[in-house]
């Protein structure tokens, strides 16, 4: 069955760009739709943006100044830029895989296990 | 973009059941049927539960069940087991002020 990982830095020191990739496992990234999701310690959930395999995306208007989310077919990984951040962008970084409705999100049905990021000097 | 509101927690006994609210507005929940539920387990990602207001993807026990009425969804738990101990959030499609997606706050549910 399909499977997403998550990978990248850890930590990041505030002002700089926090970068990282999902790898998408038993199965092709098309024709889907991929997304990034956010949960600060002990807090709920934040979306962050998808992109649909052709590169076509979607931001969440609070991050999206701050956010690219880009694509690579050939490697079957997407993949998240968050620029600027300060220490209120440390959460775990979830990956999923979007199920779309024309131009509408139906769900997130398939999610990697997240990877911890903390901004701090 | 606010998130939905959700009760922060709620308890039931085993074998009862219990109900979650989310509340959103008629850009979101009250516009679309487009809401979905996920549980959480400490450490571990969110799992679809419900989409679609009250569809469940397979492998889900039939003891989760979800409705919408006006600007409010709803996930009911019948059968409540110790399993279901988690936190549980909200999902719906928002058209304000662009296309997107709001969660909920989560609602913690302890099985006493």
């Amino acid at each position: 069955q399909v499977q997403l990982q998550e990978s990248g830095p850890g930590l990041v020191k505030p002002s700089e760009t926090l970068s990282l990739s999902c790898t998408v496992s038993g199965g092709s990234i098309r024709p889907y739709y991929w997304s990034w999701i956010r949960q600060p310690p002990g807090k709920g959930l934040e979306w962050i943006g998808y992109i649909y395999y052709s590169g076509n995306t979607n931001y969440n208007p609070s991050l999206k100044s701050r956010v690219t989310i880009s694509v690579d077919t050939s490697k079957n990984r997407f993949s998240l830029k968050l620029s600027s951040v300060t220490a209120a962008d440390t959460a775990v970084y979830y990956c999923a895989r979007a199920l779309i409705v024309g131009a509408t999100i139906e769900a997130f049905d398939i999610w990697g296990q997240g990877t911890l990021v903390t901004v701090s000097s | 973009q606010s998130a939905l509101t959700q009760p922060a927690s709620v308890s039931g006994s085993p074998g009862q059941s219990i109900t979650i609210s989310c509340t959103g507005t008629s850009s979101d929940v009250g516009g679309y049927n487009f809401v979905s539920w996920y549980q959480q387990h400490p450490g571990k990602a969110p799992k679809l539960m419900i989409y679609e207001v009250n569809n469940r993807p397979s492998g889900v026990s039939n003891r989760f069940s979800g409705s919408k009425s006006g600007n409010t969804a709803s996930l009911t738990i019948s059968g409540l087991q110790a399993e279901d101990e988690a936190d549980y959030y909200c999902n719906s499609f928002t058209s304000s002020p662009t296309l997107g997606v709001l969660f909920g706050g989560g609602t913690k549910l302890t099985v006493l």
